[in-house]
């Protein structure tokens, strides 16, 4: 089966610009993560959907990031405007449902905002 | 809230034996769970303990004890390839998962 697909792989931006990410997880899995890694940290999770809803969100800067899952399938996560501090990798990934204990994660993006 | 304590460095030489930690503190608990994560590269899955002992698969093996808040990854026989930062994993309650911040292991030869 394929695996969880983001896009685009890297990505340099200057502060202040908007910025948006994709990802499609793995087909028929309910419950679609995204983290935020910084260098030397473990993943940081800014989202969990369940289906089209959105739930543990407590981790997201709501002042600047949102996002959104499309009929429950693919996910887009944004920010505008970034900041210096939004520099890190962000992870998707996705599992069955939500008392599934693996997650597959995709390759992430990392973003560079100078 | 929800924390996890792991060593962020361990060494070790070829075919030896090395053991990596994980104290938690958590609200609800639904499991522990190891990821791998080479450098640039994704997490992946390795094992997972929802009970109490020892879960086995090949070389990898974790252990879990509920009552202490304690686990460990047990990697046997390691390899050159098995360089790379582990993290532990904890659902809490509503299934939230919390990621450690990593151990990077170095395999030397």
């Amino acid at each position: 089966e394929a695996g969880v697909v983001q896009s685009p792989r890297y990505k340099i931006i200057e502060k202040k610009q908007p910025v948006a990410f994709w990802c499609n997880p793995i087909s028929g899995h309910n419950t679609l993560y995204w983290y935020r890694q910084n260098l030397g940290q473990g993943p940081e999770l800014l989202i969990r959907y369940e289906n089209e809803e959105a739930v543990d969100d407590s981790q997201l800067p709501k002042d600047r990031f949102s996002a959104e899952r499309l009929k429950g399938v693919d996910s887009t996560l944004k920010i505008q405007p970034a900041e210096l501090g939004d520099s890190a990798v962000y992870l998707c990934a996705s599992s069955r449902d939500r008392s599934s204990y693996e997650q597959y994660f995709g390759p992430g993006t990392r973003l560079t905002v100078t | 809230g929800q924390s996890l304590e792991q060593p962020s460095e361990v060494t070790a030489v070829e075919g030896a034996i090395v053991q990596i930690n994980c104290t938690y503190q958590t609200s609800g608990f639904y499991g522990l769970s190891w990821y791998q994560q080479h450098d640039g590269g994704a997490p992946t899955f390795l094992s997972y303990n929802g009970l109490d002992g020892l879960e086995e698969t090949g070389r990898f093996s974790s252990f879990l004890s509920r009552s202490d808040s304690y686990g460990y990854l047990l990697l046997q026989e390691l390899q050159m390839k098995d360089s790379a930062s582990y993290f532990c994993a904890v659902r809490g309650g509503s299934y939230i998962p919390t990621f450690g911040r990593g151990t990077s292991l170095i395999v030397h030869p």
